[in-house]
């Protein structure tokens, strides 16, 4: 099956440092999403994607869906310690059978006030 | 409404027991899904309804049996589990192949098997 390889697994930084995350992939996605999960709580949708090449940002955040279908990263700006959280990205399909999404293994992030 | 509503939010269950998890969404949205999550792991796919009818399934044991009664309802049947089935049951529904705002999540189910 497919497979997202999502790095760094987990990042330890300062409030207001810039915090960069990635996600690679064998097979072409038709959507990137990235998703951020506290804990006992569902992933909350950050930000999504639909075009090879699409640069969108959402606040502090900004991500890009790489020009191949087959990448994304994740940029977050001026952390604040409410950022602390898993962030997943996850590659969206359409098959004929229905939408399938997959989740790479997540980034735990940080953040020392 | 913009929300997936998952009941309970916890559940104990022996491993003779027959308990059912629920999940309800009001935005329209065409496909619903189940979702396994271990601690510390991304959620896995369990089952994906199109249309009210089953249209995947991940090789989910038989224990677990899911049911669509309606497109706003989606349940999810738990017979004769296991401690290693201990997991947050994420539900989620999205716009089903129409470009949208990706999958909305419940806040899950937190099962423990005894």
């Amino acid at each position: 099956g497919q497979q997202l390889n999502q790095s760094p697994q987990s990042m330890f930084i300062q409030e207001g440092e810039d915090v960069s995350m990635n996600c690679t992939s064998s097979s072409i996605f038709n959507t990137w999403l990235w998703y951020k999960q506290d804990p006992g709580e569902g992933p909350v949708l950050l930000i999504a994607l639909y075009k090879a090449g699409e640069l969108t940002s959402n606040g502090r955040l900004t991500a890009q869906f790489g020009i191949t279908r087959k990448d994304s990263f994740l940029n977050i700006s001026a952390s604040i310690p409410s950022d602390v959280g898993i962030y997943f990205c996850a590659g969206q399909l359409w098959e004929t059978s229905g939408s399938r999404l997959t989740f790479g293994e997540g980034t735990q992030l940080t953040v020392n006030p | 409404d913009t929300e997936v509503t998952q009941t309970p939010k916890h559940l104990v269950m022996g491993m003779t027991n027959k308990k059912s998890l629920k999940c309800e969404q009001h935005m329209g949205h065409r496909a619903m899904y189940w979702y396994k999550q271990k601690a510390k792991k991304p959620p896995e796919l369990m089952f994906v309804y199109s249309y009210e009818k089953l249209s995947i399934n991940e090789s989910v044991p038989s224990r677990f049996s899911p049911e669509c009664p309606n497109s706003s309802l989606l349940n999810l049947h738990l017979h004769a589990l296991q401690p290693e089935d201990s997991a947050l049951y994420l539900c989620a529904s999205s716009q089903d192949r129409v470009r949208g705002p990706g999958y909305t999540f419940g806040s899950g189910t937190r099962l423990t098997v005894v």
